[in-house]
């Protein structure tokens, strides 16, 4: 069974920093691009990064763009999410999805969140 | 990147169909068969629902089918039933590799 547990949310200052983990389990995690979506409080989804299999390309919305990093461990199937000079606008659950379909257009897994409150 | 723009809300009684369409550029949905649609329940995460434009994944009903025309794909949802009742999203691929969303909408069976 495809699972994906993301960790390390929490309330974090405004200008601080915060490191995402997803623990991929029951499937072959190297061969499959990940993505980070988050959703503000009462919000839309919003699509913030996305890594290669290989972790060899990276791409992230405008807005987080250097201030947020993505990566991953093959080894230790984990996806992660680097984020630095949080702002407020930052508040969102974050979730962690598989790419998959054509194009990595679509994403067919995704965890169940974790809440990011960025608050003085 | 600005999100694709869907209704904020659509309605139907049980046994209806409804439609939700899903507005974007000739960046995004204009330029490629990658729109995906998603359903997500109240404090749950998003399920996917349709790829590729038209496709179902295994396991989601035939009561969903999707759609593109120019810029715009929808979503239709034919025989309403009440767990139909969910926010809706679309996504697109676009041209600088990246993803967006659309901005949701919110169905209600009456």
């Amino acid at each position: 069974e495809v699972q994906l547990v993301e960790s390390g949310g929490g309330l974090v200052q405004p200008g601080g920093s915060l490191r995402l983990s997803c623990a991929a389990s029951g499937f072959t995690f190297s061969v499959f691009g990940m993505s980070w979506v988050r959703q503000a409080p009462g919000k839309g989804l919003e699509w913030v990064a996305r890594i290669k299999e290989d972790g060899s390309v990276k791409y992230y919305v405008d807005s987080v763009k250097g201030r947020f990093t993505i990566s991953r461990d093959n080894a230790e199937k984990s996806l992660y999410l680097q984020m630095n000079s949080l702002r407020a606008e930052d508040t969102a659950v974050y979730y962690c999805a598989r790419d998959q379909c054509r194009g990595n257009s679509c994403y067919d897994y995704w965890g169940q969140g974790t809440l990011v409150t960025v608050s003085s | 990147q600005s999100a694709l723009t869907q209704p904020a809300s659509v309605s139907g009684s049980p046994g209806q169909s409804i439609t939700i369409s899903c507005t974007g550029t000739s960046s995004d949905i204009g330029d490629y068969n990658y729109v995906s649609w998603y359903q997500q329940h109240p404090g749950k995460a998003p399920k996917l629902m349709i790829f590729e434009v038209v496709n179902r994944p295994s396991g989601v009903s035939d009561r969903f089918s999707g759609s593109k025309s120019g810029n715009t794909a929808s979503l239709t949802i034919s025989g309403l039933q009440a767990e139909d009742e969910a926010d809706y999203y679309c996504s697109s691929y676009t041209s600088n590799s990246s993803r967006v969303f659309g901005t949701g909408t919110k169905v209600t069976v009456l």
